[in-house]
């Protein structure tokens, strides 16, 4: 089976402007998460999304936002970026059952100027 | 709150010596633990998990772990370290069944000293 991708793989951008990740899970996962990794605040979980529905969000501003289309793809969008955005994003898929383990991507490295 | 520690931001451990990394975690309902390496430049690599089975969890490139829960520990080991084990390690749990949610510890560097 292919893995996790995601694009872009690197993206360098300016404040306030705003950007959309995307990844593409595991044939088969219906789950995707989302990760935001720095070097100060280490793994942080952003938002998961089952079957076209977010089931789960962390901490994070109103900023971060995402969607899942009805072949699993999902998107993460961060408007009104900010030089703390900086950051590994990285992507999870999980088949959503019994499991339970997740399998990430190789991230995408946004770096805000 | 439901947590996990990794003791010791940075192991470094001898060419051939046994590798230890640490991790606790604090849960009141039973948790599902995992590790996670990961290289330079890469994305997380799936190393085991525990999910309430057989206490030792034996993963790939040689790691096992150990689940003990009177020590709410899970302890991630190697006999004999490689060269190629220098990365950076994650150990993770989630707790609730359906939710995917992982957290992380701060993670363990890991060097090799040949």
């Amino acid at each position: 089976k292919a893995g996790v991708t995601q694009t872009p793989r690197y993206l360098i951008k300016t404040r306030g402007q705003q950007v959309t990740l995307s990844c593409s899970p595991i044939s088969g996962h219906r789950s995707v998460s989302w990760y935001q990794q720095t070097p100060g605040q280490g793994l942080q979980f952003l938002f998961e999304y089952f079957s076209e529905t977010q089931r789960n969000k962390g901490n994070f501003p109103g900023r971060f936002s995402g969607r899942q289309f009805s072949n699993s793809r999902s998107e993460m969008n961060v408007s009104t970026l900010e030089l703390g955005d900086s950051a590994l994003y990285l992507c999870a898929s999980g088949g959503g059952g019994s499991t339970y383990e997740q399998y990430f991507g190789p991230g995408t490295r946004l770096t805000v100027t | 709150a439901q947590s996990v520690t990794q003791l010791g931001s940075h192991v470094s451990v001898s060419e051939g010596a046994l590798v230890l990394l640490r991790c606790n975690y604090s849960s009141s309902v039973p948790p599902y633990l995992f590790w996670y390496v990961q290289y330079p430049n890469q994305g997380l690599q799936l190393l085991l998990k525990y999910t309430s089975a057989a206490t030792l969890v034996k993963g790939i490139n040689g790691f096992e772990a150990e689940f003990k829960k009177s020590e709410t520990s899970f302890h991630l080991t190697k006999p004999s370290a490689h060269m190629s084990d220098a990365a950076e390690y994650f150990c993770a749990v989630s707790f609730n069944f359906g939710n995917e949610k992982l957290t992380f510890g701060t993670g363990t560097r890991l060097t090799i000293i040949p």
